[in-house]
């Protein structure tokens, strides 16, 4: 079956430094893969996503890169901000056929000045 | 461009009462779906909906009902509302384009049960 692994937090970050949270998955086919964040108080807003493998979404300065031969969707930032703090969910969904997404159980991210 | 929107935001019930969490979204989506968080914890699947008068049970549907009348909405039904039905509820809709599927949620309905 489909299922997502990511890193658990919370991962506290000083301003500046890098940041990486991991996320593997196990999937039937091919599907498209996702990184969902959500501030404090609001519903999930997609980041960013990739729909086969070897491509990197990429936005806001955030990166994850598309691995098939590790089944990972590892997402990275240079430099992080106070801004960035949140909780970050890895999630796979249908590319072609299929109707349900997974969703990690969120990686929750702080980044003090 | 108001994407999936989700009325009430904030609801109190007391054990035992019936509400519904109202849908709708306008990007003509197929799929709809509802989820609930729980504090600190991922997303789960309640029921999902792939078209017009087609719905399904997700991973935990007991205490929920749905309908799907028309493709815009989906409201989500909690019958004999218990403190375990506590939790932030999420509608979501996804498209099934070429560029890859993506689902979209709304901001959630806070739902707290005394």
């Amino acid at each position: 079956g489909n299922s997502v692994t990511q890193m658990e937090g919370p991962v506290t970050l000083s301003e500046e430094a890098f940041l990486t949270i991991n996320c593997t998955y196990t999937a039937t086919g091919y599907p498209s893969l996702f990184w969902y964040v959500q501030y404090p108080g609001e519903g999930l807003q997609l980041l960013l996503k990739a729909t086969k493998a070897d491509d990197k979404g990429s936005n806001k300065g955030f990166e994850a890169t598309y691995r098939k031969e590790t089944t990972s969707f590892h997402l990275e930032k240079g430099s992080v901000q106070v801004s960035d703090s949140a909780v970050y969910f890895c999630a796979l969904g249908p590319r072609n056929t299929g109707n349900q997404f997974y969703f990690g159980t969120g990686t929750s991210l702080t980044v003090i000045p | 461009n108001a994407g999936v929107t989700q009325t009430p935001k904030f609801r109190i019930l007391k054990i035992g009462q019936s509400m519904t969490l109202q849908c709708t979204q306008d990007m003509n989506h197929n799929y709809m779906y509802w989820y609930r968080q729980d504090p600190g914890m991922g997303l789960k699947l309640i029921y999902y909906s792939v078209g017009a008068g087609i719905t399904d049970k997700g991973e935990v549907p007991n205490g929920y009902n749905v309908s799907r009348s028309t493709t815009e909405d989906f409201p989500l039904r909690l019958e004999l509302a218990a403190p375990s039905q506590t939790s932030v509820y999420f509608c979501a809709s996804s498209d099934r384009g070429a560029s890859g599927n993506t689902i979209y949620f709304g901001e959630g309905s806070w739902l707290t049960v005394v």
